[in-house]
């Protein structure tokens, strides 16, 4: 596609529910990151891939959340057992394949995700 | 732990008017620094990028400059528009995959 895409934009769920957003990269691009943005914060780094090395997972807040890519290409972020402090938007973005400090990002518009 | 601070949190100015942005960060061994634009509802879009060898990078009417022995970052944007009205947000890291993020600064051109 054109940009980097994510599904759902909109998610409710209740507490102790299990979500999974998805992020579909720019083709091509190799490097793929999970960013979380809480309201009144910065941008908080989750995971990242770089084609077939391991992900660096450094960025995961709890056990509860995992990161899976298939095939180098489509993400799912998955969250256990949300809780309400897990409410915020969850940005996907992708780049050439650099890193993230060598080369711009491109993010899609991102998932809200709602706790209750 | 890189920090990074944005100054101010909004700002409100009228078209035509030039404004500077500051982004501050902790620390100096930064290996880049970039510029991003949000819109409501939107996600992120990389303005600019400076490399820590450079001191400066233009695109249009935006040009942002990076001093790493200060710890600092500015976006100047030249005659703004209404349509320049977003979340200026600016990043940096330390090499490696990981950009550090300010909470950004709300920016408002009034007709």
């Amino acid at each position: 596609g054109a940009g980097v895409s994510q599904s759902p934009s909109n998610k409710v769920t209740e507490k102790g529910k299990d979500v999974e957003l998805r992020c579909d990269p720019i083709s091509g691009h190799t490097a793929l990151y999970w960013y979380r943005q809480s309201l009144g914060q910065g941008l908080e780094f989750l995971i990242y891939f770089q084609g077939n090395s391991a992900p660096d997972k450094s960025g995961l807040p709890s056990d509860r959340f995992s990161a899976e890519r298939t095939g180098g290409s489509v993400s799912t972020l998955t969250i256990q057992r949300t809780q309400q402090e897990d409410s915020a938007v969850y940005l996907c973005a992708s780049s050439a394949g650099q890193g993230a400090t060598n080369e711009k990002l491109f993010f899609g518009s991102g998932t809200q995700l709602s706790v209750l | 732990k890189q920090e990074v601070t944005q100054i101010p949190a909004a700002l409100s100015v009228p078209e035509g008017e030039n404004l500077v942005l500051n982004c501050s960060f902790t620390d100096s061994a930064i290996y880049n620094l970039q510029w991003f634009r949000q819109d409501p509802g939107k996600g992120l879009t990389s303005l600019l990028l400076i490399q820590s060898s450079q001191r400066e990078q233009t695109s249009g009417r935006l040009n942002a400059s990076l001093d790493k022995s200060s710890g600092r970052s500015t976006l100047y944007i030249a005659a703004s528009q209404p349509g320049d009205s977003a979340t200026y947000l600016c990043a940096g890291g330390g090499g490696g995959n990981k950009l550090t993020f300010g909470t950004g600064t709300q920016l408002k051109v009034e007709l």
